[in-house]
């Protein structure tokens, strides 16, 4: 069935370095795409988003670029402090006329950021 | 995000008792998600609620599960006779009727069945 992996169960960064965490889907008629953060007890974050006419979207120390050819999604986070220690999730969708629904997510990737 | 309330937020039950987790959405959110996520894992969609409707149910098991959202008061999901395999962490998600509205979660219902 339709699918989004990530390549990377666990990554471990210097604080002060920056961070990539990459994600593979397998819907190509996906369109939307989320990255969200979970730490423990707590629920999804909302990090970035990025539509599939674009193929990089900045935020603020984050970074979403979409390689739709290989169907590739990657989180780049700059200058890691110890409150990006979490779990990494990207999710797809395809957007319909009304509200965003379903939501698929990858298994996670943990960053862990090493003083 | 604090602005979806679920409670409780530990729920534990014996094998066969129901489970009630409630959902709260962010005021003006007239969409409800619930997700289940279990441990070292990603979140799986269930269910997807308008008020008094619901729109999608193919990620909720065919027996024992069911969800609401009435016009007054929260979202429930319910769990009757539980297994232990239903033991997971329960999220729910609120969003606008707008398009292309990001969600918002909850903290999640941890639910453990002994």
């Amino acid at each position: 069935g339709e699918s989004v992996g990530l390549h990377l169960p666990t990554l471990s960064v210097q604080e002060g370095d920056n961070s990539i965490i990459n994600c593979a889907y397998s819907n190509s008629a996906s369109d939307y795409f989320i990255w969200y953060k979970q730490e423990s007890g707590k629920g999804p974050q909302f990090i970035i988003d990025i539509r599939s006419n674009m193929d990089k979207r900045q935020g603020q120390r984050v970074t979403v670029l979409l390689n739709k050819t290989v169907k590739h999604l990657s989180l780049q986070i700059a200058a890691t402090q110890p409150g990006d220690s979490a779990v990494y999730f990207c999710a797809e969708n395809i957007l319909r006329d009304f509200g965003n629904e379903k939501l698929t997510f990858g298994t996670g990737t943990r960053l862990t950021i090493i003083p | 995000n604090a602005g979806v309330m679920q409670n409780p937020r530990h729920l534990v039950r014996r094998r066969g008792q129901e489970a009630r987790l409630r959902c709260s959405p962010m005021k003006g959110h007239s969409h409800v998600y619930w997700y289940r996520q279990l441990p070292e894992e990603g979140l799986k969609f269930m269910v997807y609620l308008q008020k008094e409707n619901i729109i999608d149910e193919s990620g909720m098991p065919k027996e024992r599960f069911s969800a609401e959202f009435p016009k007054e008061g929260p979202s429930i999901l319910r769990i009757q006779q539980v297994v232990r395999g239903d033991s997971a962490a329960y999220f729910c998600a609120s969003s606008t009727p707008a398009s292309n509205e990001k969600l918002f979660f909850g903290s999640g219902t941890q639910l453990s069945v002994l």
